[in-house]
């Protein structure tokens, strides 16, 4: 079964760079699938950031597309999240996941990114 | 974009109990590509059914979806104590991608 685990700052001030990133085991990066950012704001519901293929195609949120960068390391077997300009809105809990039957199946546990100064 | 209206926000139900978990879609949906996701506190959304009605591997089988065109349910067979916890709907579209309801908060009464 696939594992996911993200990991990176769990704080960020106003205005600069959020960055995560997810390490995968227990499958391959490289399969025949796509890999997805969720985020959750404390206390919210869910709201899907973007997704990518190994080959290094993305799909974006609109609402997010223009601050939103998800690149990935096949040789590292992992992907990363990279969100500019972020203000306090941006505190969540931001997940990756496996995509599934037009689904996500496998979740990691998430990493809470406080933005505050 | 569709927006997907969950109701009701929160069910207050007893163990043993039948839960039924509603999803209506602002417009009307073509594909059948409609999930539901279970979440505890503190732990990450846990998928339970894709393609409106299968089960993914695992989940029991007192879990259940059904629906078509604009409303989609999720069913609880015979509640247990480990079923509640807040539950999702997830559309796969055009864009975004993945739109998520607001949720329902199942809780023990």
């Amino acid at each position: 079964q696939v594992q996911l685990q993200e990991s990176g700052p769990g704080l960020v001030k106003p205005s600069e760079t959020l960055s995560l990133t997810c390490a995968v085991s227990g499958g391959s990066i490289s399969s025949d699938n796509w890999w997805s950012w969720v985020r959750q704001p404390p206390g919210k519901g869910l709201e899907w950031i973007g997704e990518i293929f190994h080959s290094g195609s993305t799909t974006y949120n609109p609402s997010l597309k223009s601050r939103v960068t998800i690149s990935i390391d096949k040789s590292k077997n992992q992907l990363f999240l990279r969100l500019t300009s972020v203000t306090a809105a941006d505190t969540a809990v931001y997940y990756c996941a496996s995509n599934g039957h037009y689904s996500l199946l496998y979740w990691g546990q998430g990493a809470l990114v406080t933005v505050s100064s | 974009e569709i927006v997907l209206t969950q109701s009701p926000g929160t069910l207050s139900l007893s163990p043993g109990e039948r839960a039924t978990l509603s999803c209506r879609a602002s417009q009307s949906v073509t594909n059948n590509y409609f999930a539901w996701y279970q979440q505890k506190p503190g732990q990450a959304p846990r998928l339970l059914i894709y393609a409106v009605s299968s089960r993914a591997t695992g989940v029991p089988d007192r879990f259940s979806g059904s629906g078509s065109g604009t409303d989609f349910t999720l069913t609880i067979n015979t509640l247990e104590p480990e079923d509640f916890a807040v539950y999702y709907c997830q559309h796969y579209g055009d864009s975004p991608l993945y739109t998520f309801g607001q949720g329902t908060k199942l809780e023990i009464k």
